[in-house]
């Protein structure tokens, strides 16, 4: 069974220019979310999916921050513009449905300057 | 609401001895807890977790973490260290029934010295 992909692995950018993060769950997995992991810190989550639709948005910075789900399968999560304080992995897991082990990709690490 | 609290940033152990790494939680409800691991470039993997029932958990990999109501306590061990162990570990929890938005601790890094 495929993991979760994630793309790109590595991003490096600078301040205040805009980035995207790609993630394909596991086949069949209608619950998704994104974390924040930042240097030294535990995941943090910005956003959960139960199939196209927001369960918990609370933690998500919206003035620069999206991500959306269409079709309730891949997502994507936007940052613009970028802070030097987003420099962070960002994580996306999956999961088969609500209160069920959560599947994690190998993460994407941005560096902003 | 929910927190962890993961006591030693870093924990080094030989090769061959006991691991131990503290996890304590706030929970406001019965909580479901899990440790997670993570190995350098790499996402997070599950290795065991506690929903309900038996509180002596065991996970991959030969670690086990037991479930302590009244010092609000979820430790994990391995009764044996391997070189391969060494990695991030962070300790989460959910408040049960009804969210399962993953809070989690700061981790552990653990180091394996031959």
């Amino acid at each position: 069974e495929a993991g979760v992909a994630q793309s790109p692995r590595y991003k490096i950018i600078e301040k205040r220019q805009s980035v995207a993060f790609w993630c394909n769950p596991i086949s069949g997995h209608a619950t998704l979310y994104w974390y924040q992991q930042i240097l030294g810190q535990g995941p943090k989550l910005l956003i959960q999916f139960q199939n196209n639709g927001v369960v918990d948005d609370s933690q998500l910075p919206k003035d620069r921050f999206s991500a959306e789900r269409l079709k309730g399968v891949d997502s994507t999560l936007k940052i613009q513009p970028a802070k030097l304080e987003d420099s962070a992995v960002y994580l996306c897991a999956s999961s088969p449905t609500r209160n069920t082990e959560a599947f994690f990709g190998q993460g994407t690490r941005l560096t902003v300057v | 609401a929910q927190s962890v609290t993961q006591l030693g940033s870093h924990v080094s152990v030989s090769e061959g001895a006991l691991v131990l790494l503290r996890c304590n939680y706030s929970s406001s409800v019965p909580p479901y807890l899990f440790w997670y691991v993570q190995y350098p470039n790499q996402g997070l993997q599950l290795l065991l977790k506690y929903t309900t029932g038996a509180t002596l958990v065991k996970g991959i990999n030969g670690f086990e973490a037991e479930f302590k109501k009244s010092e609000t306590s979820f430790h994990l061990t391995k009764p044996s260290a391997h070189m391969s162990d060494a990695a991030e570990y962070f300790c989460a929890v959910t408040g049960g029934i009804g969210t399962d938005k993953l809070i989690f601790g700061t981790g552990t890094r653990l180091q394996v010295f031959p």
